[in-house]
């Protein structure tokens, strides 16, 4: 099945900086990649997800890419804000699956 | 997601007493899922359906049971079995069981045993 690892597991930015989350997948047939945030105590929110077809994807301060040769996905986080400080799991999947495979999380500080 | 409610919010258990969380949807989602969330860790899948009166076990069924007699509905039954069931419990669904589609998830159900 599929295994997918994410680094680092913790992560402290000064606010404004930059954050950046890896994630590695093991099956190329893997076609699906979603990023979930969830601030302590609340549920997992999808935040930005890309698919194979596209190795770029970004939606205002986020961003999302993705190596298809090397099997590894990205989440960026530019000007980086407090609210911004959570855990964040990527995740990964392909049409034939019954699931999302998800990561163990990183725990995102941003420093005021 | 308003579309998916977890109750009750807070859970205790006694020992040798199964518990039942709830899990409804109105997104008229085939799939649903439960995942379990340790303090600190990831999230692991416990159950999951794709239809209707079908279900299939996840990476730790044991200890746990559920059901999915209608469509908007996926309660998860924690057994006595279960002896060490304290932990953040979320509920998911997806438009359908293919998996490359994004999950929606409810506020969760944090049960502790006293």
């Amino acid at each position: 099945g599929e295994n997918v690892e994410q680094h680092p597991s913790t992560l402290s930015v000064q606010e404004g900086d930059s954050a950046v989350i890896k994630c590695t997948y093991s099956d190329s047939a893997s076609n699906y990649f979603p990023w979930y945030k969830q601030e302590l105590g609340k549920r997992p929110q999808l935040i930005i997800d890309i698919r194979s077809n596209v190795g770029e994807k970004k939606d205002q301060r986020i961003a999302v890419t993705l190596n298809k040769t090397a099997k590894h996905f990205s989440l960026h986080i530019t000007e980086t804000q407090p609210e911004d400080s959570a855990v964040y799991f990527c995740a990964a999947s392909e049409t034939g699956a019954n699931n999302l495979f998800f990561g163990t999380g990183t725990r995102l500080t941003v420093i005021p | 997601d308003g579309g998916i409610t977890q109750s009750p919010k807070y859970l205790f258990r006694k020992e040798g007493q199964n518990v039942t969380l709830s899990c409804e949807q109105n997104l008229n989602h085939d799939a649903m899922y439960w995942y379990r969330q340790d303090p600190g860790q990831g999230l692991r899948l416990i159950y999951y359906s794709q239809i209707v009166n079908d279900f299939q076990k996840g990476d730790i069924a044991e200890g746990y049971s559920v059901s999915r007699e209608k469509k908007e509905s996926f309660p998860l039954t924690v057994t006595s079995a279960q002896k060490n069931p304290t932990a953040f419990y979320l509920c998911a669904s997806s438009s359908t069981g293919l998996g490359n589609q994004p999950q929606h998830f409810g506020d969760g159900t944090r049960l502790s045993i006293l």
